[in-house]
């Protein structure tokens, strides 16, 4: 299965963008881009996810490298609320959701 | 709307007792999957179920069995409790289990054994 690689915490000050990148050099063509993200004492929630076009929602924004071997969540707008564990995970599209394989993400601090 | 509820939110067991983690989810979602969370880690699938009436092995499977009681509800049960299975739980649940559905996750069981 393809790995991915996340730098272990990142920190960012309120109401400034904050890109947190992740490396997937072994990645298939067939593999989806999946973020979570953990808030203190709460489960996983979806951020956002896509294929090989840079993505955009409510939440935040997904861009993806031309060769797919990396790719960077950029919120916009950090708020407190934003701290929590990032998890950039990689899901094959000819497979079952099950193979969501959730690493130990990036610990994103928010400062005031 | 509730999303996935699970209960207890907190337990304490004794080693070799027996327990039941129940999961309810109000989606309509066909697929669910249960996960546990040790300290400074990352979650690992125990048990899912594609579809109501099917269920199959994750990654950790050992020392829990599961029942999908209907389409709503996905229970894992821990027959035997050890020291070693003390972690938080999470269910989660998605439209269906292809690559590209996001899972929805409830708020986890805190659950100690000793």
């Amino acid at each position: 299965d393809a790995k991915t690689t996340q730098p272990n915490s990142m920190e960012s000050n309120e109401e400034e963008p904050v890109h947190l990148p992740c490396n997937h050099s072994t990645i298939s063509g067939t593999d989806y881009i999946h973020w979570y993200r953990q808030l203190p004492s709460q489960g996983p929630e979806y951020v956002i996810h896509g294929l090989t076009s840079n993505v955009n929602n409510r939440m935040a924004s997904l861009a993806i490298a031309e060769d797919r071997k990396s790719s960077t969540l950029i919120l916009h707008r950090a708020t407190l609320r934003d701290a929590a564990v990032y998890y950039c995970i990689l899901n094959d599209s000819g497979g079952s959701n099950y193979k969501l394989t959730f690493g130990k993400g990036t610990l994103l601090t928010v400062n005031p | 709307n509730a999303g996935v509820t699970q209960t207890p939110k907190f337990q304490v067991l004794k080693t070799g007792q027996s327990m039941t983690l129940q999961c309810a989810q109000d989606m309509n979602h066909n697929s669910m999957y249960w996960y546990r969370q040790d300290p400074g880690m990352g979650l690992r699938l125990i048990y899912y179920s594609a579809s109501e009436g099917t269920t199959d092995k994750g990654e950790v499977p050992n020392g829990y069995n599961v029942s999908r009681l209907n389409k709503r509800e996905f229970s894992l049960r821990l027959e035997s409790a050890a020291p070693s299975q003390t972690s938080v739980y999470f269910c989660a649940s998605s439209e269906v289990d292809w690559s590209n559905q996001p899972q929805h996750f409830g708020d986890g069981t805190r659950l100690s054994i000793l």
